[in-house]
């Protein structure tokens, strides 16, 4: 069974910092998902990394995924209020039995940014 | 183009009630998936549905059921209501037929069960 696993669970940090969120999944697959949770909200879709080596930046944060180390990060620069949030990875992964398509999600990681 | 709606956005249930929750995808979505989210918990797979058959169930009792409907939208029924029910319940859509598979979330149903 696939698993994914987030690190940090929670995140501390001042305005001005870089941190990065790392996404370790258990089994092959080329499709991985960020979103964001804002506190009561549903989830928005931040990146979609589709290849190995893929790399995409949006503002302050960058996500990249290295499909052979089945790892994937989530970097923030000069970190500011707003970013305040949950993070979520999602792993895309195609069941080779049945050909099901699950999507299985981190544990998440809740950012708190200190101005 | 709409997004994913679902209602309603608050239910207050009691214990042993039934709860049904809805969901309408996005024009040509096919795919919805129901999630629950308890308080400060991670995102539970509940159900998934396709073309209007359930494809795959998460590690949920049989009360938790739905169906889909013709025109894609989707319901989630919870009957025999528990305390541990109270969560946010998300429906999600995609679209299998494009490479991305990404997933489209709605607002969710937040559920107490008193």
């Amino acid at each position: 069974e696939l698993k994914v696993e987030q690190n940090p669970l929670f995140l501390s940090m001042q305005e001005g910092k870089n941190y990065t969120i790392y996404c370790d999944y258990s089994t092959t697959s080329d499709r991985l998902y960020w979103y964001r949770q804002d506190p009561g909200k549903s989830l928005e879709s931040l990146f979609v990394l589709l290849s190995n080596g893929a790399v995409k930046q949006e503002g302050r944060l960058m996500a990249s995924l290295d499909t052979k180390a089945r790892l994937s990060t989530l970097h923030i620069t000069a970190a500011v209020h707003d970013l305040s949030a949950t993070y979520f990875c999602a792993v895309g992964w195609r069941q080779t039995t049945s050909g099901t398509y699950k999507y299985i999600f981190g544990t998440g990681t809740r950012l708190k940014v200190l101005a | 183009e709409a997004g994913v709606t679902q209602s309603p956005t608050h239910l207050i249930k009691t214990r042993g009630q039934q709860a049904t929750l809805r969901c309408s995808p996005i024009s040509g979505h096919t795919s919805v998936y129901w999630y629950q989210q308890a308080l400060g918990l991670g995102l539970q797979f509940l159900l998934w549905y396709d073309e209007g058959e359930e494809r795959n169930r998460g590690n949920f009792p049989p009360r938790f059921s739905g169906r889909q409907f013709p025109n894609y939208s989707s319901e989630l029924n919870v009957n025999a209501l528990e305390l541990e029910d109270s969560a946010l319940y998300l429906c999600a859509n995609s679209r299998l037929a494009l490479s991305k598979y990404e997933q489209y979330f709605g607002p969710g149903t937040r559920l107490t069960v008193t």
